[in-house]
């Protein structure tokens, strides 16, 4: 089936600790993205790739890096330089048309 | 101003109604519009996209395209309990093909 995967789909993270979401695809999209959603809120854009080993921030790209070295990856670590990082992660990929998302990742601090 | 605005709702119509769903968006040269529908806790899914001006329909849903007003809306026709969720706008900006602004989302509820 193709599609986009993201694990783990819950993620705790302690004070201090950098920790990596992942996201694979299977539909030879080339853009590839990472949302954050909190409660009630829309989507914001962290990061997103167009092409292997090249990434652009987004709105909100502070305390998260990514790295893009196979056309089917983009991980994404929440550094902890992020204070804030309890939130609801999607993962996105899209062809010339439309943006397909994984099931998403839900970080919460401990 | 928002890029992309929707009222949060929620919007609350009854089982068998016309639910209308509104999104205005400030980018004049906005070139592809988008709806999606999120379950709560769940990922969003695309359920329209619509390019030019006028109406585009799909089974019980329509999106309506006014480039000059700046506003796109979804008309989802004999609404469902199933229906429930929030609705997601989302706009390509001019200039930023790659990129997909969404708005904040209206919350829709139907009652059996």
């Amino acid at each position: 089936d193709g599609g986009i995967t993201q694990s783990p789909k819950y993620l705790f993270r302690k004070e201090g600790q950098n920790v990596t979401l992942s996201c694979e695809q299977n539909l030879n999209h080339d853009a590839m993205y990472w949302y954050r959603q909190d409660p009630g809120q829309g989507l914001r854009l962290i990061y997103y790739s167009q092409i292997v080993n090249d990434f652009q921030k987004g709105d909100i790209a502070e305390g998260y890096s990514v790295s893009r070295e196979k056309k089917e990856s983009f991980p994404l670590t929440v550094t902890s330089a992020q204070k804030n990082p309890t939130a609801f992660y999607l993962c996105a990929s899209r062809d010339p048309g439309t943006m397909a998302f994984g099931a998403g990742t839900r970080l919460s601090v401990l | 101003q928002k890029e992309v605005e929707q009222n949060s709702g929620p919007l609350s119509v009854p089982e068998g109604a016309i639910a209308s769903l509104n999104c205005t968006y400030s980018d004049r040269g906005s070139q592809s519009f988008f709806w999606y529908r999120q379950y709560s806790g769940k990922s969003p899914e695309l359920i329209m996209s619509i390019y030019s001006n006028g109406d585009k329909e799909d089974g019980r849903f329509t999106a309506q395209l006014n480039k000059a007003s700046q506003y796109v809306s979804l008309l989802i026709r004999d609404s469902q309990p199933s229906d429930s969720a929030t609705y997601l706008c989302a706009v390509t900006p001019e200039g930023a093909t790659n990129k997909l602004i969404f708005g904040t989302g209206t919350l829709l509820a139907v009652q059996p």
